[in-house]
């Protein structure tokens, strides 16, 4: 299985700070169709997840550009500019390019 | 606007099989995707189990192969998870998705005797 490695496992921030999470494959997760199937996800408190970026840069929809993706073949990071109260929670990455798919640990983001 | 609703027993007893309903509206499965059933563990652990495609093809987690099926009515939009064999590492919230755009409220599953 792919292991995704998340850092660091939380954070704590002020409202307009910002913060970079990052994710670190243990196999290159470029596709054989040429795509990189990985995910970042955020779950708010009792919430379901919510997809923020999929193949490493692309903005879900309705996702607010303070969130960016980058990365490529085993490394990747969020990125979360001016961080705003509705952004706390769990992030998690995962990767969907080699089966089992498989998450990260997770990082949660709270308030300092 | 796609949405994905889950139902099914909260509580199983150890030993017996988990059986749980994803009822999709505003899409029709057989159009498209991958229906995925993903849980959460207490705790931030979060594992996907498989998916049952448009097509009817399934992918399973080989972590759970042999306790695992995942099948579909398409009459109904429906599409279900059965894991047998269940122990108390089993308990977790299990979400239906669409991964990973469309995810359902999640439905948490105690597995107790």
């Amino acid at each position: 299985d792919v292991v995704m490695t998340q850092t660091p496992p939380s954070l704590s921030v002020a409202i307009g700070q910002s913060v970079s999470i990052s994710c670190k494959s243990s196999q290159s997760l470029v596709h054989s169709d040429g795509k990189t199937y990985l995910n970042w996800l955020l779950q708010n408190p009792g919430q379901s997840p919510k997809r923020l970026i999929y193949q490493v840069s692309n903005l879900g929809s309705g996702v607010p550009d303070r969130f960016s993706g980058t990365g490529s073949e085993k490394d990747f990071t969020l990125k979360i500019s001016r961080v705003e109260a509705e952004d706390l929670g769990v992030y998690h990455c995962v990767q969907a390019t080699h089966v089992p798919w498989t998450f990260g640990g997770g990082t949660k983001l709270e308030l300092k | 606007e796609i949405q994905l609703q889950e139902s099914g027993p909260g509580l199983v007893k150890p030993s017996q099989s988990l059986s749980l309903t994803c009822s999709v509206t505003g899409y029709t499965i057989t159009s498209g995707y991958d229906w995925s059933w993903i849980r959460k563990f207490p705790g931030n652990k979060m594992e996907w189990m498989g998916y049952i495609s448009y097509s009817g093809s399934t992918n399973y987690n080989p972590s759970l192969k042999s306790r695992i099926s995942i099948t579909r009515d398409t009459s109904k939009n429906q599409f279900f998870l059965q894991l047998n064999s269940v122990t108390t590492e089993d308990t977790a919230t299990y979400y239906c998705a669409s991964p990973f755009a469309y995810w359902g409220q999640g439905t948490l599953v105690t597995v107790s005797s």
